[in-house]
């Protein structure tokens, strides 16, 4: 079974400029979670989906991020414009359901900002 | 308010002995309790896990103990070895949104051969 894919695994940008990062999700799991890790800190919710409708997105900065998950499978998550503040790992998680407790992640994306 | 916390940022144990994490919640509405391992340049991947109808859950070298009173669970790695030296988040979710995870800042576990 092919896990969670993530591209791309590396972006360095300059503040004020735009980037976006792509998540495949297992195959046949509902539910997908974007993740914003700061180093030294756990991940951070950003937004969840069910398959395309958005479950939860309390701690999406909605001025600067969006994301959509059009066809119910694969996901962009945007920032526009960056700041330095968002340098951080992306990552993405799926599972199977809501009610589902564990999640599988992809290997994230890692954004430096400068 | 961080709702789940790992006190410990950092845990050395020698090869064979056990290794104990701990982390405390505060949010008395979650039902499920986690663990995820995590290596450099790789996701978290899911290591155990316990509802709170359960005070201890157990997977081969892996225990988790959950005290609902205390809001303190706990992870044992009995023989640690050299291959589990990795970070380590506890999280956190309540039903019916199982998924929604709330984690800690992590606990970086070296295993000395």
């Amino acid at each position: 079974e092919a896990g969670v894919a993530q591209s791309p695994r590396y972006k360095i940008i300059e503040k004020r400029q735009s980037v976006a990062f792509w998540c495949n999700p297992i195959s046949g799991h509902a539910t997908l979670y974007w993740y914003q890790q700061i180093l030294g800190q756990g991940p951070k919710l950003l937004i969840q989906f069910q398959n395309n409708g958005v479950v939860d997105d309390s701690q999406l900065p909605k001025d600067r991020f969006s994301a959509e998950r059009l066809k119910g499978v694969d996901s962009t998550l945007k920032i526009q414009p960056a700041k330095l503040e968002d340098s951080a790992v992306y990552l993405c998680a799926s599972s199977w359901a809501l009610s589902t407790d564990t999640q599988y992640f992809g290997p994230g994306t890692r954004l430096t900002v400068l | 308010d961080q709702q789940v916390k790992q006190n410990s940022p950092s845990l050395s144990v020698q090869e064979g002995r056990i290794s104990i994490l701990n982390c405390d919640y505060t949010n008395s509405m979650f039902d499920y309790f986690l663990w995820y391992k995590k290596y450099p340049a790789e996701g978290p991947t899911f290591l155990i896990s316990i509802s709170s109808i359960k005070d201890k859950n157990e997977d081969g070298r892996f225990t988790v103990f959950l005290n609902k009173s205390a809001k303190h669970l706990s992870l044992h790695i009995v023989p640690s070895q050299p291959g589990d030296s990795a970070v380590y988040f506890c999280a956190a979710s309540a039903m019916p949104n199982a998924g929604k995870s709330t984690f800690g800042d992590g606990t970086t576990l070296t295993v000395k051969p």
